[in-house]
């Protein structure tokens, strides 16, 4: 089965930093990654898909890379509605989906 | 608007069976990829089950042997029948939809709890 690892496991930032999240696959994945957030007490949001393709409604400050085994989220300039839990995901077609244990992005 | 309803979760002791609904507005459940998706209390999400548009159904190994999933099209509706529950089956049951072609959940519901305690 295919495992995800992100990292950090925890990070805090103020409000206007760059933040980069990273996850990485235990094997290949091309694109197949997708990126969500989840706010305590809320249901996850798709932020987005195919490693790079945003989802629609979502501020540009977020951005997606990466292709096979490391992928990025990166929020360009962190606003306050951005502290909250993200998660990656993989699809393949044996192990099928995965998420990974999430990154908790919380206040400085 | 796409919509999916949870519902059928609650306390069952260990051993029991239950089966959680997930209603479908906006789409056809027919022509969907649609799944389960839990998260146990303070933790992670964690992949259960899914069915595709063709019919052919897939589960977690954590969970494989012990649920299946099926859809009622007459009522757009998805079920989950989970039998010999574990404690650690106790989780928030989140139906979700996912689009064929992305790998991923675009559309989720708001949850049903699951509560395996004697």
């Amino acid at each position: 089965d295919i495992q995800l690892t992100q990292s950090p496991s925890t990070l805090s930032a103020s409000v206007g930093d760059r933040v980069t999240i990273v996850c990485r696959a235990s094997q290949s994945i091309d694109n197949w990654l997708a990126w969500y957030q989840q706010k305590p007490g809320k249901v996850p949001k798709r932020l987005i898909f195919k490693a790079s393709y945003l989802d629609s409604g979502v501020p540009s400050r977020f951005s997606g890379s990466g292709s096979g085994t490391e992928f990025t989220l990166t929020i360009s300039s962190l606003q306050p509605d951005d502290f909250a839990t993200y998660y990656c995901q993989q699809f393949n077609r044996n192990s099928l989906f995965t998420f990974g244990p999430g990154t908790k992005v919380d206040l400085k | 608007e796409v919509r999916l309803v949870e519902s059928g979760g609650g306390l069952i002791q260990p051993g029991g069976s239950l089966r959680l609904s997930c209603a479908a507005s906006g789409f056809s459940v027919s022509g969907s990829y649609i799944g389960w998706v839990r998260q146990s209390p303070g933790k992670g999400l964690e992949w259960v089950s899914i069915v595709y548009s063709a019919g052919g159904t897939y589960y977690a190994d954590s969970v494989k042997g012990r649920v299946t999933l099926s859809r009622d099209t007459s009522k757009n509706t998805l079920y989950l029948q989970m039998n010999s529950l574990r404690v650690d089956d106790t989780a928030l049951y989140y139906c979700a939809n996912a689009p064929w072609g992305q790998g991923s959940f675009d559309v989720w519901g708001q949850g049903t709890a699951v509560t395996v305690s004697s």
